[in-house]
């Protein structure tokens, strides 16, 4: 199947600091990217929404000027943590469609622990 | 309102013993719906796409298959190895004309030796 990269795999930041996580499709031209959150437990909440070179699409309630969503190519979507606080912790995960295909491939995960 | 439900929230099985999980759903326009097994600090690992009702995949120990409100996830004679959260995605089409994956809570399944 396809491969998405998800990178880093844990961070470990200072509040108030930002922090960037980046995501990559390895062997195809990713579309649309999915940004999803993830508590202990819980099932993956999406974030946003975001198609190549246009401004991400944020669900109800999650701040855009905090989680900062960039694609600027077709094969990379990066979301930025801004002013990051404890209650940002948590499990950030990125997933991938290409085409017009409905099947989506997911990162590999990114623990963020704002201490 | 759409939504996608999973049941149960948690299932011990012994090894060898097969069973089925469920995901119900509520959408006014199915565009697919996937399974995912989700391993702790990892992302989901794509296991199957169902698109229409009637429709079977297997997979090792695993079959899914689907009807118009629900899918199920078979395991036939599990091994410890299976042992993970199972996730029920469907795939909604929002009002820009973007699918829209929306995930079930999963299904915690651990399976004893």
């Amino acid at each position: 199947g396809a491969v998405v990269s998800q990178h880093p795999s844990r961070v470990i930041c200072k509040s108030g600091t930002s922090v960037k996580i980046e995501c990559r499709s390895l062997d195809f031209q990713a579309t649309t990217m999915f940004w999803y959150r993830q508590f202990p437990k819980q099932s993956l909440m999406l974030m946003a929404t975001s198609n190549e070179g246009s401004k991400a699409t944020y669900e109800q309630g999650v701040e855009k000027d905090k989680f900062l969503i960039n694609h600027a190519s077709l094969t990379l979507s990066t979301l930025t943590v801004t002013s990051a606080h404890p209650e940002d912790s948590s499990f950030y995960i990125c997933s991938a469609t290409f085409g017009g295909s409905t099947e989506a491939f997911f990162g590999q995960g990114t623990r963020l622990t704002v201490v | 309102e759409d939504q996608v439900t999973q049941s149960p929230e948690a299932l011990r099985l012994q090894e060898g013993e097969s069973s089925s999980l469920n995901c119900s759903y509520t959408v006014s326009g199915l565009r697919g719906l996937f399974w995912y097994r989700q391993d702790p600090g990892k992302g989901p690992e794509f296991l199957f796409t169902l698109y229409s009702a009637g429709e079977e995949k297997e997979k090792e120990r695993l079959k899914a298959t689907l009807t118009k409100k629900e899918s199920f996830l078979h395991i036939t004679a599990p091994k410890p190895e299976d042992s993970a959260t199972y996730l029920c995605a469907v795939q909604l089409i929002s009002a820009g004309g973007s699918y829209i994956p929306t995930f079930g809570r999963g299904t915690s399944l651990i399976v004893h030796p």
